[in-house]
């Protein structure tokens, strides 16, 4: 099925790391994303990450791919209160990886 | 550069009115496609397009119609609306890795 699962929330303090979590069922994915919402707002790209690569690095983002375990991860160093905001992980599929199916979103609150 | 374009911004409709959610793109993109976001549930998949002339459905097309006469245009049309279908939709375009959408469409049916 197509199916991108990731926990509803997550609180950090503010300064520390944050690591979203994602689970997704197509091995066969092309590319692995991050996009970011804040409220009221449309999406923005993150990062992404092509299947063949297990980790990449952006300033103070991380992103770690498993693809043995479709496994993918996000993690925010130093977090600050501008990072508050739905974090949705996505994968694209199907021929030419035509469709992107994203997660139902992690929001990420932030602790003074 | 416009980049994505959805209109309307906001529209409220009664039960079994019609509409069209208009979506373009000056980005010459193959790749379109229409989500609708609920809470807690994310962006669902409704339909997309790799191409004028070639569309296909998502997760949730049910009540939805689509058509791709030109690479800029990816309208959708809702033909007889239900509360259900009250949702933010949110129109995309693609070239190989990124996505970029556009701001939304907030549609509440009454």
């Amino acid at each position: 099925g197509e199916d991108v699962e990731q926990s509803l929330f997550l609180s950090v303090r503010e300064g520390d790391s944050s690591v979203i979590n994602c689970t997704y069922t197509d091995s066969s994915s092309t590319y692995l994303y991050w996009y970011k919402q804040e409220p009221g707002a449309g999406l923005q790209l993150l990062t992404y990450i092509f299947s063949n690569m297990d980790m990449k690095q952006d300033q103070r983002l991380t992103v770690l791919l498993n693809k043995k375990d479709k496994h993918l991860s996000l993690r925010i160093a130093d977090t600050q209160t501008g990072d508050s905001a739905i974090y949705f992980c996505a994968e694209s599929m199907g021929s030419s990886a035509s469709k992107i199916i994203f997660g139902s979103g992690t929001r990420l609150s932030i602790r003074p | 550069n416009a980049g994505v374009t959805q209109t309307p911004k906001f529209q409220v409709l009664k039960t079994g009115q019609s509409m069209t959610l208009q979506c373009a793109q000056d980005m010459n993109h193959e790749y379109m496609s229409w989500y609708r976001q609920d809470p807690g549930m994310g962006l669902r998949l409704i339909h997309y397009s790799v191409g004028a002339g070639i569309t296909d459905q998502g997760e949730v097309p049910n009540g939805y119609n689509v058509s791709r006469s030109t690479t800029e245009d990816f309208p959708l049309r809702l033909l007889s609306a239900a509360p259900s279908q009250t949702s933010v939709y949110f129109c995309a375009s693609r070239w190989q890795s990124e996505a970029f959408f556009g701001q939304g469409t907030r549609l509440t049916v009454v």
